[in-house]
């Protein structure tokens, strides 16, 4: 039982280099997103895809682009990174609306990020 | 502005003693609220919540309280267990928010045995 599987797991970019993680559940579930977690901040919502052919923003978008490539896939691309882009990188999945009864998030183990 | 707060940062406590994780939130659209455990290099694990209707969960060694009036959840762990060392977050939904849950900032929890 994989769950929601990320690649990579480390990564080190210059800044201006483009990037893009993917993430991959084999739950069969209907929504994936994507988190970002810094030091004092929690995870903070970057895109979501409640379903497949659909992303939404979160909070924190700028400078991210997504794709839900199929229902199982979902990718976050940098495609000009920056030092603030700095982070640990979370995917996540839900069978249905993040947060309601019996739909808790199941998370990746992480990307961690360094933008020199 | 945070719209979900954990204001300790870290929590030591004694094995078979109690821990009490504090959770404080603003937003009173919030309905619902999980609590996530996080270990090193690991991804956050789904651990309880409680929908806003009720002011009591319990599950085994984990019992979530809401406090509406004072927007003030907590989670009790008895008896703590060292296994039980992590980083925990409290999260909210709302109902206007769709996909979107808020987190806190985190409360490192040290059992020690």
């Amino acid at each position: 039982n994989a769950g929601v599987t990320q690649t990579p797991k480390f990564q080190v970019l210059k800044t201006g280099q483009s990037m893009t993680l993917q993430c991959a559940q084999d739950m069969n579930h209907n929504s994936m997103y994507w988190y970002r977690q810094d030091p004092g901040m929690g995870l903070r919502l970057i895109y979501y895809s409640a379903s497949e052919g659909t992303t939404d923003k979160g909070e924190v978008p700028n400078g991210y682009n997504v794709s839900r490539l199929n229902k199982r896939e979902f990718s976050l691309r940098l495609e000009s990174a920056a030092p603030s882009q700095t982070s640990v990188y979370f995917c996540a999945s839900s069978e249905a609306v993040a947060g309601t009864y019996n739909s808790p998030l199941h998370f990746g183990n992480g990307t961690r990020l360094t933008v020199t | 502005d945070q719209q979900v707060k954990q204001n300790s940062p870290s929590l030591s406590v004694q094995e078979g003693r109690i821990s009490i994780l504090n959770c404080d939130y603003t937003n009173s659209m919030f309905d619902y609220f999980l609590w996530y455990k996080k270990y090193p290099a690991e991804g956050p694990t789904f651990l309880i919540s409680i929908s806003s209707i009720k002011d009591k969960n319990e599950d085994g060694r984990f019992t979530v309280f809401l406090n509406k009036s004072a927007k003030h959840l907590s989670l009790h762990i008895v008896p703590s267990q060292p296994g039980d060392s992590a980083v925990y977050f409290c999260a909210a939904r709302s109902q206007n928010a769709g996909n979107m849950l808020t987190f806190g900032g985190g409360t490192r929890l040290m059992v020690k045995p």
